[in-house]
């Protein structure tokens, strides 16, 4: 079975700092990879993805990920947040080819302050 | 404008009470999906349907109920089965034609309290 873990239940950075939220994912076999933001009251939104190929993703906001095959781990990276960037960050997988159930972390709530 | 709508916004109901919630979404998207979200959980899958008058239960579906009648519509009913409704619940549509790789798209969510 698969499932995924996000260790950080909250981030809390200073605006214009780096962040990087940590995602480790476990899976007998190969997979995709997707991170979602979520705003207050609102639904998840696609941040960004990996299917294959190059394994450093990014996004229009300036989001990027990078699948570690090895670690597991598909950790989301700025390296300068905005007081809009302050979320929910949920990292999730999927089976490669198997299934279109997308199985979700717990979320990470990323807090920029002023 | 294309996208997914849910209603209600926000939803009260009493123990003991069946109620539902639609989503609709003019994507023209084959699949479609329902999340209950609850704090520091995440989001589990309640059911799914990739196609019309088909659908497959998630991981937690004991106390729900769906339809898929029409492609734009995916309606959940909450029973009195439930026994801790309250959440927040979550719709989405994907194309349905890459397995696994498709993007989701979420509707803005319902908000159910029981009373």
């Amino acid at each position: 079975a698969q499932s995924v873990t996000q260790l950080d239940s909250q981030v809390p950075v200073f605006e214009e700092a780096p962040v990087e939220l940590r995602c480790n994912y476990s899976s007998s076999v190969s997979v995709y990879l997707f991170w979602y933001v979520q705003y207050p009251n609102q639904g998840l939104q696609l941040l960004l993805k990996y299917l294959s190929g190059s394994t450093l993703v990014e996004s229009i906001n300036g989001f990027e990920a990078e699948f570690n095959k090895s670690q597991t781990s598909f950790h989301l990276r700025k390296p300068s947040v905005h007081i809009s960037d302050t979320a929910e960050y949920f990292c999730a997988v999927s089976e490669v080819d198997s299934s279109y159930k997308l199985i979700f972390g717990s979320g990470t709530r990323l807090l920029v302050r002023p | 404008d294309g996208g997914i709508t849910q209603s209600p916004k926000y939803l009260f109901r009493k123990e003991g009470q069946n109620v539902t919630l639609s989503c609709e979404q003019n994507l023209n998207h084959d699949a479609m999906y329902w999340y209950r979200q609850d704090p520091g959980q995440g989001l589990r899958l309640i059911y799914y349907s990739q196609i019309v008058n088909d659908f497959q239960k998630g991981d937690i579906a004991e106390g729900y109920s769906v339809s898929r009648e029409k492609k734009e519509s995916f309606p959940l009913t909450v029973t009195s089965a439930q026994k801790n409704p309250t959440a927040f619940y979550l719709c989405a549509s994907s194309l349905g034609t890459s397995r696994g790789a498709d993007t989701q798209y979420f509707g803005p969510g319902t908000r159910l309290t029981v009373l």
